[in-house]
This record gives structure tokens, C-alpha cells and sequence, in this order.
């Protein structure tokens, strides 16, 4: 157990729809990595927050947002859902701001299937 | 650009046999960050070592052992004596400090299956 919880744990959802995906980081992490794991394109970062604040983004698309609350958990919300957005979408948590120290660690993902 | 590759797409080797897994890399950082992580059949994902550029020493934890060389930016991972619970996909990751050391970018993942 990482200590990073995630739910749900699996969604099925329609063409169009919006969801929300969330995220408890371990305790005392500051630092949320948001990343999603597809067939077709692997595992690909998608956003940081640090401290409540976005500190990096990767191939994050535009109907895709998250946010960090005061209380540190995150929500990833995935609006106007297209077929190839089902993945697994996977939360991490450092301590820190980056990789330089410490491991990064992952929750047990959100499985997201889109009908 | 950074890029992870893992060119072994799967690999099944029988119970006990030694493994080796590939990585290499592509980064034009001087200072970035390896990793390799495991996937099990549950779906999480498990950190299993972090080496940092300046660090080229060879690491062994238990029947796991690390090959890092920067002059073939190979980061190599090989599994002694495999048992089936090695079973797993594998990942190799780079993360470079000039990017603040944020983001990982991943290999595509070796499957690999230990059979009894």
C-alpha cells in the first residue's frame, strides 16, 4: 500500500460526459502527478500541483483540468469525454517538488472506460 | 528531446532463470534521473530503484541488480534466480533536472512472464 488513494477505481461513462477523479496524496506529500496510462500512447504525465499551485504540465488536453485543494488532495476532472479518453489514470505523490529526492508514489489508478 | 526505450516488448523465461531487462535513453540533460518501476497484474505501480546521472555504481537489492552506463545510456535492470511472482510489466523512466525533475517520461514497458 503507496499510501495514495485514489477513487473510483473503475468508471464507465458515455461519449460526452464529464467525471471527476480523485486524489489523496500520502501523508505530509505536498506534490500531486497526475498520469495516464493508454494502449496506444503508454504512460504520459499529465500535470503537478505543489502545494496547491500547478508546478508542471505534460500532454494535458484542454477539455482536461485538475486542481489541488488546501486540504492537498487533488481532483482530475475530464470533460466532453471522447472514446480514446478511456485509460488508467494514475495519481502519484513526493514530498518535494520534483524527482531529485525521494520516490515517487503511485495510487492503484481510476480505470476510465468511455462507451 | 528525452525517450525512453525499451525495446524488449515482452520476454517469458522459465522459473529461476536469470533475466535482463533493456533500457536506453535519449536526454541532452547532464544531470537527470532514472528510474524503473513495476507493474504487477493489480495494476499499481511500484518504485523500485532511482539513480541519479552522477551516480554510475552497479546496484544490488536481493536478486535484483542494476546496470547503469552512460556511454551506451543504458540503464539495465536483471532479475537472478526469477520466480513467478517477478511476473510483471516493467517500466524504465527518465527525469531531467533541467525540467525541474517533474515530469517522468516512461518506456513503453516490457511484459514480462516467469513460468513455473
Amino acid at each position: 500500500d503507496s499510501g495514495v488513494t485514489q477513487t473510483p477505481k473503475h468508471l464507465i461513462t458515455a461519449t460526452g460526459q464529464r467525471v471527476t477523479l480523485r486524489c489523496s496524496p500520502r501523508s505530509g506529500d505536498l506534490s500531486v502527478y497526475w498520469y495516464q496510462q493508454s494502449l496506444d500512447q503508454g504512460l504520459q504525465f499529465l500535470i503537478q500541483y505543489y502545494n496547491g499551485e500547478e508546478r508542471a504540465k505534460g500532454n494535458i488536453l484542454e477539455r482536461f483540468s485538475a486542481q489541488q485543494f488546501p486540504d492537498l488532495h487533488s481532483e482530475l476532472n475530464l470533460s466532453s469525454l471522447e472514446l480514446g479518453d478511456s485509460a488508467l489514470y494514475f495519481c502519484a505523490s513526493s514530498y518535494r517538488g520534483s524527482h531529485t529526492t525521494g520516490e515517487l508514489f503511485f495510487g492503484e489508478g481510476s480505470r476510465l472506460t468511455v462507451l | 528531446a528525452q525517450k525512453v526505450t525499451q525495446a524488449q516488448t515482452e520476454i517469458s523465461v522459465v522459473e529461476k532463470e536469470d533475466v535482463t531487462l533493456d533500457c536506453v535513453y535519449e536526454t541532452r540533460d547532464t544531470t537527470y534521473y532514472l528510474f524503473w518501476y513495476k507493474q504487477p497484474p493489480s495494476g499499481e505501480l511500484v518504485f523500485l530503484i532511482r539513480r541519479n546521472s552522477f551516480d554510475e555504481q552497479n546496484e544490488i537489492s536481493g536478486r535484483y541488480s542494476w546496470n547503469f552506463q552512460k556511454s551506451t545510456s543504458s540503464f539495465n535492470f536483471t532479475i537472478t534466480a526469477s520466480q513467478v511472482v517477478d511476473s510483471a510489466v516493467y517500466f524504465c523512466a527518465l527525469s531531467e533536472a533541467n525540467q525541474g525533475a517533474q515530469k517522468l517520461v516512461f518506456g513503453q514497458g516490457t511484459r514480462l512472464t516467469i513460468n513455473p
